[in-house]
C-alpha cells in the first residue's frame, strides 16, 4: 500500500531559488523521512522527523510535519544544479517504511 | 566505508531460470529490506527482516523468497522469474525499522 503521496509530481526552478515539496499520508505514523535519488542510483537518506516533532533543519533542508493534517513539507533553500534529482517521502509505521512515488526536481543553472 | 553491497548490478535472464540477488551490509544493522522500483509506481517493499531468521512479507512478496541466516546478508531469490518481475531492485538496511535506511546501488533485472 502506498502511504505517502508527494506533490507536485515535477518541479522546475532556477538555481538560487527555494524548492518546496509536499507529502501527504493517510494513517498514523512513527516518523516521516525524505530521501533523494539521482537518476537510476540508490536512494540517499536526507532527514527524519518524528511524529512528536513539528520542524527540523539540516543544512539547507527544512522539513515540517503536521500530524493533524497528515502532511509534511521539505524546503530546499538556495537550490543548486546538483540538487536536481527525485525526492521521496517515506512514512514509518507498522514496522515498515513505505515510500511515495516521488517528485522530480530540476534546477536550471 | 559503511555500505550496502548488491550483486549483480545488471542481470538479463530468461523466464523460469532461478536466480539470486545478493545483498550484504557492513554496519551490523539488524533491519534489512528489499524494494522494487517501477516507473509510475515508486518503491514497493517486497520483504523485510528485523533480525536473523526473522523475515516478513512486504506489499509485493509474490514470486520472491528471502532468507536471513546471517546478520550481514539478505539475499533475494526468484525461483521462477517472469517478465513482470523486470524491475530495478534495491536492498536497504537500518539499525532500526524506523531509522534512516542505507540503500545499495540497485540491481537492474530484465526477464525475457
Amino acid at each position: 500500500s502506498q502511504q505517502g503521496e508527494e506533490d507536485p509530481q515535477a518541479l522546475s526552478i532556477q538555481e538560487g531559488e527555494n524548492a518546496t515539496m509536499n507529502c501527504s499520508y493517510k494513517t498514523s505514523i512513527n516518523n516521516l523521512q525524505w530521501y533523494r535519488q539521482n537518476s537510476g542510483r540508490g536512494l540517499v537518506h536526507l532527514i527524519l522527523i518524528r511524529s512528536n516533532e513539528r520542524e527540523k533543519h539540516s543544512g539547507r533542508l527544512r522539513v515540517t510535519l503536521d500530524t493533524s493534517k497528515k502532511s509534511s513539507s521539505l524546503l530546499i533553500t538556495a537550490s543548486r544544479a546538483a540538487d536536481t534529482a527525485s525526492y521521496f517521502c517515506a512514512t514509518g509505521a507498522n514496522s515498515k517504511l513505505t515510500f511515495g512515488k516521488g517528485i522530480t526536481l530540476s534546477v536550471r543553472p | 566505508e559503511a555500505q550496502v553491497t548488491q550483486n549483480p548490478r545488471y542481470l538479463i535472464t530468461v523466464t523460469g531460470k532461478k536466480l539470486t540477488v545478493t545483498c550484504s551490509q557492513n554496519m551490523n544493522h539488524e533491519y534489512m529490506s528489499w524494494y522494487r522500483q517501477d516507473p509510475g509506481l515508486g518503491l514497493r517493499q517486497i520483504y523485510y527482516s528485523m533480525n536473523v531468521e526473522v523475515t516478513d512479507k512486504g506489499d509485493v512478496p509474490e514470486g520472491y523468497k528471502v532468507s536471513r541466516k546471517e546478520k550481514r546478508n539478505f539475499p533475494l531469490i526468484l525461483e521462477s522469474p517472469s517478465p513482470n518481475q523486470t524491475s530495478l531492485y534495491f536492498c536497504a538496511s537500518s539499525s532500526d525499522r524506523y531509522y534512516g535506511y542505507t540503500f545499495g546501488s540497485g540491481t537492474r533485472l530484465t526477464v525475457v
